[in-house]
C-alpha cells in the first residue's frame, strides 16, 4: 500500500537555526511530489512540485529536494513567520492517488 | 481575490442530521476535490471531480455524495451525519488534473454530537 511518512511530527528551531524536514514514500510510481504548508484554521498553500529524482526547487528561505524514496524541505536561517505545519503530497501513477502525510509542526522561536 | 470560498466555516449537527457543505472557486479551475483533514492524519480525498459533469470517489467516499453543479461549484453533502465524521473538511481546486498543484478554501469545521 502507498504510504507518505513525515518526519519529525513537530520541530522547535530558534530564529537562524538552519534544518531539514523529511518526507519519506514507499509508492507504486511516483508522478510528483508536492510540498505546502498550512497555518493554523487555514487551508493548505502550495509551495512546490518535484517530479524525478534529483530535482530541487527554491523559495525565498526554503529548498526542496527529491531522491527515489524521499524527499527534504530544507529551511535555512528561519524567521518567526515560517512557523506553520508543513505537509507534503505524493501523487502516483496508481490511480493517480494522492496521498498526504500528516504534516510536520515547526514553530521557530525570537 | 477569493479563490476558493467554503461555507460554512463552523457547523455543529446532531447525528442523523443531514446537511451540505459548499464550496466555490473563481479561478476557471476544470477540477475540484473534497478532502477532510483529522488530527494526526494526512488529508484524505473524499471525492474528486476532473470537470463539469463528472465525479469520481476518492479513498473515503462512504457517508458522503457530492454535485459538480458547474464549473464554479462543488458541494459535498452528508445525507445522515454521524460522529465519525467529525473533521475539518476542505476543498480544493486546480487547473486540469491531480498533477497541479491545488488550491484550497480555509475549510469548515464539523462537529457531530
Amino acid at each position: 500500500e502507498d504510504q507518505v511518512t513525515q518526519s519529525p511530527e513537530a520541530l522547535r528551531l530558534q530564529e537562524g537555526e538552519s534544518s531539514s524536514l523529511n518526507c519519506s514514500y514507499t509508492v507504486s510510481g511516483l508522478r510528483g511530489l508536492f510540498w505546502y504548508r498550512q497555518d493554523p484554521g487555514k487551508g493548505p498553500e502550495f509551495l512546490f512540485t518535484l517530479y524525478s529524482a534529483g530535482e530541487e526547487k527554491e523559495k525565498e528561505r526554503l529548498k526542496a529536494t527529491l531522491t527515489k524514496k524521499e524527499s527534504f524541505l530544507h529551511i535555512t536561517a528561519p524567521k518567526p513567520e515560517d512557523s506553520a505545519t508543513y505537509l507534503c503530497a505524493v501523487l502516483t501513477y496508481n490511480n493517480n492517488d494522492m496521498r498526504f502525510g500528516a504534516g510536520t509542526r515547526l514553530t521557530v522561536k525570537p | 481575490n477569493a479563490g476558493v470560498t467554503q461555507t460554512p466555516k463552523f457547523q455543529v449537527l446532531k447525528t442523523g442530521q443531514s446537511m451540505t457543505l459548499q464550496c466555490a472557486q473563481d479561478m476557471n479551475h476544470n477540477s475540484m476535490y473534497w478532502y477532510r483533514q483529522d488530527p494526526g492524519m494526512g488529508l484524505r480525498l473524499i471525492y474528486y471531480s476532473a470537470s463539469e459533469g463528472t465525479t469520481d470517489k476518492g479513498e473515503v467516499p462512504n457517508g458522503y455524495n457530492v454535485s459538480r453543479l458547474n464549473k464554479r461549484e462543488f458541494s459535498l453533502r452528508l445525507e445522515s451525519a454521524a460522529p465519525s465524521q467529525t473533521s475539518v473538511y476542505f476543498c480544493a481546486s486546480s487547473e486540469t488534473g491531480r498533477n497541479q498543484p491545488q488550491h484550497f478554501g480555509d475549510g469548515t469545521r464539523l462537529s457531530i454530537l
